[in-house]
């Protein structure tokens, strides 16, 4: 595709359900990063996957998120028993390598009651 | 220490003046600098990368790099309503595995 696709657009979800957050990466990019952002604040790094190496996990805030990319292309986000301060907007991005520029989808608007 | 580090805001200027914007940062060993864009609700947008030190100009735009002085900047000419956003300052870590995002200055083009 032209661009970073990210989906759903919006999720609204009840305090304790599993949500499941998809990236579709710019074809032919290796880097894939996935961030979180409230409302009014900067960008919180979760996840990083570079190619076929073990991702760098180390943003993930708690042991409910994970994530994984199938075939060193599309990524799924996974919060399970999700709790009212998840809500955010979550941006995936992609880059060509590691120290490229990266280019952001539109991100997931997440709201859990 | 934060690892990128910006003033915040809000930077208003007048529609037609220079606007500038720093960011300091503190891995000595990065290489790669990007600044982005985002408007309110929107996704970050790349509008400048540079990699040496130095000046490097696009349009109305002109980052600087000091990897001395660890910092680079920003500056906007003729600034314009629609500059109206949040810029973000972007540093890759020393391994190139990461990158550290600044939170962001707030920027107001007055008409």
């Amino acid at each position: 595709g032209a661009g970073v696709s990210q989906s759903p657009s919006n999720k609204v979800t009840e305090k304790g359900k599993d949500v499941e957050l998809r990236c579709d990466p710019i074809s032919g990019h290796t880097a894939l990063y996935w961030y979180r952002q409230s409302l009014g604040q900067g960008l919180e790094f979760l996840i990083y996957f570079q190619g076929n190496s073990a991702p760098d996990k180390s943003g993930l805030p708690s042991d409910r998120f994970s994530a994984e990319r199938t075939g060193g292309s599309v990524s799924t986000l996974t919060i399970q028993r999700t709790q009212q301060e998840d809500s955010a907007v979550y941006l995936c991005a992609s880059s060509d390598r590691g120290n490229q520029p990266q280019h952001f989808g539109d991100g997931t608007r997440l709201s859990i009651l | 220490q934060k690892e990128v580090e910006q003033n915040s805001g809000p930077l208003s200027v007048p529609e037609g003046a220079i606007a500038s914007l720093n960011c300091t940062y503190s891995d000595r060993g990065s290489q790669s600098f990007f600044w982005y864009r985002q408007y309110s609700g929107k996704s970050p947008e790349l509008i400048m990368s540079i990699y040496s030190n130095g000046d490097k100009e696009d349009g109305r735009f002109t980052a600087q790099l000091n990897k001395a002085s660890q910092y680079v900047s920003l500056l906007i000419r003729d600034s314009q309503p629609s500059d109206s956003a949040t810029y973000l300052c972007a540093v890759n870590s020393n391994t190139g595995n990461q990158f550290y995002f600044g939170t962001g200055t707030s920027l107001t083009v007055i008409p």
